[in-house]
């Protein structure tokens, strides 16, 4: 059974730089055919999908956040991370990590974490 | 504003059957297949659907999804207490280049 788990700050600064990382057990980032990915909700709102990251080193990011961002494996194919700079109020979210499947266009998430809550605020 | 429409909101007795609504349009929903989550608070989000219609192991044939057109819908019979949380649904938009989420639904249990 795959699992993960994030981890972060919980508190960051506004224009600080956001850096979080996710534990993966029951599975390889490195390794694994699958996407490994970024969701985020804004407390009220809905989902939003942040990127992935494939054991190619491939990434893909939402044209939104694509010039702020940046998702990585490492250091161990155990885990991965998200760095999201230039921070603001708009960035206030839990952050969720997931494992993403590749069907004809697009993933579905079939593991997720609990979710790490992210505050930006001076 | 999320790209997916859903009713923030639905509710129905135990043991009856509840529908949610997924809309979206000719960028998403209706070229893409369609996924489900659950959300139970204080738990990691559950895939509970993915292609349309198809049920992950250890997910009850209670849940069942199906997509026509532009709209996908997520049908929970027999609700159980257990079943109150948030559902959301998710696809590609074909426009944007990333997948999109609605902005989940709210489901109580009376």
């Amino acid at each position: 059974q795959v699992q993960l788990q994030e981890s972060g700050p919980g508190l960051v600064k506004p224009s600080q730089t956001l850096t979080l990382t996710c534990a993966v057990s029951g599975g390889s980032v490195g390794s694994d055919d699958y996407f490994w990915s970024w969701i985020r909700q804004v407390s009220g709102k809905g989902l939003e999908w942040i990127g992935y990251i494939a054991k190619s080193g491939n990434t893909h990011y939402s044209p939104a956040l694509r010039s702020r961002l940046d998702i990585s494996v490492g250091p161990s194919k155990g885990q991965f991370s998200l760095n999201l700079n230039s921070l603001t109020a708009a960035d206030t979210a839990t952050y969720f990590c997931a494992r993403g499947v590749a069907v004809a266009a697009g993933l579905y998430f079939d593991f997720w974490g609990r979710g790490t809550p992210v505050s930006v605020s001076s | 504003q999320s790209v997916l429409t859903q009713p923030p909101s639905m509710s129905a007795a135990a043991g009856q059957k509840v529908t949610i609504s997924c809309s979206g349009s000719t960028s998403d929903i209706y070229y893409n297949f369609v996924s489900w989550y659950q959300h139970l608070p204080g738990t990691a989000p559950r895939l509970l659907i993915y292609e349309n219609n198809k049920r992950p192991s250890g997910v009850p044939g209670r849940f069942s999804g199906s997509k026509s057109g532009t709209s996908a819908t997520l049908d929970i019979s027999g609700l159980q207490p257990g079943d109150e949380g948030d559902y959301y649904c998710g696809t590609w938009d074909n426009a944007l280049k990333a997948d999109v989420f609605g902005g989940g639904t709210r489901l109580t249990v009376l």
